[in-house]
Order: C-alpha cells, then sequence, then structure tokens
C-alpha cells in the first residue's frame, strides 16, 4: 500500500494563479482531510469529507474548493492564490478509529 | 467553540531529561489521539486513549487521559535526540481539533 500520496511536494504560484493540490489513499478510507500548518498555528483543517460525494468546510476554507467523485481522490483547489496561503498543505485519511494517516505534504509558496 | 489548548509551546531538554506536554479541552472529549512530526516531516499517529483515566505507554512514552477526560499528557522518560520532533493532542467531540503543538528539541 502507498498509504497516501500527495502531488506536487513544492509548488511556487504567482498571486492570483489557481492550481490543485492532489491527494490520493488506496486503504478505502472513508474520511479524508486536508490542513495547512503554518508556524505556530499547528495544523488547521480547511475543508474534509465523509465519503464520496461529501465534502464540508473546516476552520478555514475560505479561497479553496474540494470534491471527492471517488473514494480515493481528494483534490483541493486554490481559486486564486494569495500570498496568504503560503504554507505546508497536508492530506489526511482515516476510517472509523480516528487514527490518521497523513500524507507527505506540499511546500506551497504564492509571491 | 470546541478548542484544544496545548502547553508548553516549546520545551528545550537535555539529553536524559524528562519532557512532558499538556492538552486541555474546552469541552468533554470522546478521544484524543496523540501525534508526532518530525522536522520536516508529517504527523504520525503515536496513540488513541478513549477510556477516562487511561494511562498507556509505549517503551519510554507514557499517555494519561483525564478523569474528566478534558485533558491529556505525554511524558517522555529520559529523552534521546530521536524524540526531537513536535508532538500534537487532537481532541475528538464531533469534530476532530489539534492542538498547536509542542516542539521539542534535545541536547546531545
Amino acid at each position: 500500500n502507498a498509504g497516501v500520496t500527495q502531488t506536487p511536494k513544492f509548488q511556487v504560484l504567482k498571486t492570483g494563479q489557481s492550481m490543485t493540490l492532489q491527494c490520493a489513499q488506496d486503504m478505502n478510507h472513508e474520511y479524508m482531510s486536508w490542513y495547512r500548518q503554518d508556524p505556530g498555528m499547528g495544523l488547521r483543517l480547511i475543508h474534509y469529507s465523509v465519503g464520496a460525494g461529501i465534502t464540508d468546510q473546516g476552520e478555514v476554507p475560505n479561497g479553496y474548493n474540494v470534491s471527492r467523485s471517488t473514494t480515493e481522490d481528494f483534490p483541493l483547489r486554490l481559486l486564486s492564490a494569495a500570498p496568504s496561503q503560503t504554507s505546508v498543505y497536508f492530506c489526511a485519511s482515516r476510517a472509523l478509529s480516528y487514527e490518521q494517516y497523513f500524507g507527505p505534504g506540499t511546500r506551497l509558496t504564492v509571491t | 467553540g470546541q478548542q484544544v489548548m496545548q502547553i508548553p509551546q516549546y520545551q528545550h531538554v537535555q539529553e536524559g531529561e524528562d519532557f512532558t506536554t499538556y492538552c486541555n479541552s474546552s469541552t468533554t472529549l470522546s478521544n484524543i489521539q496523540w501525534y508526532k512530526q518530525r522536522p520536516g516531516g508529517h504527523p504520525v499517529f503515536l496513540i488513541q486513549l478513549v477510556k477516562s483515566g487511561e494511562v498507556k505507554k509505549q517503551k519510554r512514552l507514557t499517555f494519561q487521559f483525564g478523569e474528566a477526560k478534558k485533558n491529556s499528557s505525554l511524558h517522555i522518560t529520559a529523552t534521546q535526540t530521536t524524540d526531537v520532533g513536535t508532538y500534537f493532542c487532537e481532541g475528538s467531540q464531533g469534530n476532530l481539533i489539534f492542538g498547536k503543538g509542542t516542539k521539542l528539541s534535545v541536547k546531545p
């Protein structure tokens, strides 16, 4: 099993550009989440999904969209990148047991 | 809203000293999870606590869940340089909320 995979590992965007961060898991987990991690702020939940076709907002959803067309994939879209979105982004998945499996992360810089 | 406070934010210790990080919730939790994130890495699940007053051990790590299920602690005995990283708690009450983490550095 590959677990949770994320692409790309690094990305630099200019303000106003859009892009999609990819996340996939092969553990057949129903729950998937996107977090951003900033220094001193811990992990903040952006969006989450409890199953294919179902998504909901987390703590910091503004500027991001998600969709969940399959159990395996949960892409995160930045609509119009802003410097405030410079961060490390983690995707995570879990079954019902609450143990979350995190991907390796995407380091995003917006200039 | 639900909050999980974690202290201290930073801890610097000499190798061999003990280390403790604490999590406190404003509401009663169903359970609590602990994660470790090595520098440059991603969070990795350590343990889950479910029962009131539960204590679990993993080698030099001891995890406790308070009687009221509002607080938890992670204690490392005789730290080693391999313990370096940030330790996060994550509380569950419907939603999952992470504490901001405690960054541990260990001086050899």
